[in-house]
């Protein structure tokens, strides 16, 4: 029973299209996160979620836009996609903002922009 | 500004040998680090963490870690490198006081050769 998962896990898509990724999580964690990987392998945080609420929201351009339905799920949507836009995003979670526990990634959507 | 230094962005070492990533961080407060992997298309898997006590930390896989406070570092070893540990490994780093904001390094490919 997989922990944090995302869909898609690929996506391709022309630019100028808006998409959505979407992140579950079964583990009972408060804490969501987006995170995107360039392809130099460079994880950056986007946004952070605590209970349904936005704790953290790093320099995103606002075409970047997340919710957070309930404490298990955090989307990801993306409008007027742009070349520069293609990287893996990883949905990860946490017990709480701050856990010393670590964080639980999921396996990642390989976003490719065309 | 906080910040995590992976030095090395690959190493290759022979199956069977040892094996030690190097991270360094700077932050102006008490940090908690992590060690994560990624397998290529994977997710990243938490090898260890450490929070507080005792500064040598052990993970899975027969992973461990010293945080030395000192030299902000903290380091990876493994005694015998085994041909299934070739992956990405990433040093992350968090503190409250930095709004508990997870950062990673830029990550060690590690090769191993048989």
């Amino acid at each position: 029973d997989t922990a944090v998962s995302q869909t898609p896990k690929y996506l391709v898509t022309q630019m100028g299209n808006d998409k959505s990724i979407k992140c579950e999580q079964n583990l009972g964690h408060d804490t969501m996160y987006w995170y995107k990987q360039d392809s130099k392998k460079f994880l950056k945080i986007m946004f952070s979620y605590n209970n349904k609420e936005l704790i953290i929201n790093e320099t995103v351009p606002n075409r970047f836009s997340p919710k957070s339905p309930d404490k298990a799920h955090l989307n990801l949507h993306i409008n007027s996609l742009e070349l520069g836009d293609s990287a893996v995003y990883f949905c990860a979670s946490s017990q709480e903002l701050g856990s010393t526990d670590g964080y639980t990634f999921g396996s990642g959507t390989r976003l490719t922009v065309v | 500004a906080q910040s995590v230094t992976q030095p090395d962005i690959h190493i290759t070492v022979s199956e069977g040998a040892s094996l030690e990533l190097r991270c360094n961080y700077s932050y102006g407060a008490t940090p908690y680090l992590f060690w994560y992997v990624q397998s290529p298309g994977q997710g990243l898997q938490l090898l260890l963490k450490y929070f507080s006590g005792d500064t040598l930390v052990q993970g899975i896989k027969g992973f461990e870690a010293e945080f030395k406070r000192s030299q902000s570092s903290f380091n990876l070893r493994k005694p015998s490198v085994h041909w299934s540990d070739a992956a990405e490994y990433f040093c992350a780093v968090g503190a409250r006081e930095y709004g508990n904001k997870l950062v990673f390094g830029a990550g060690t490919i590690l090769r191993v050769k048989s």
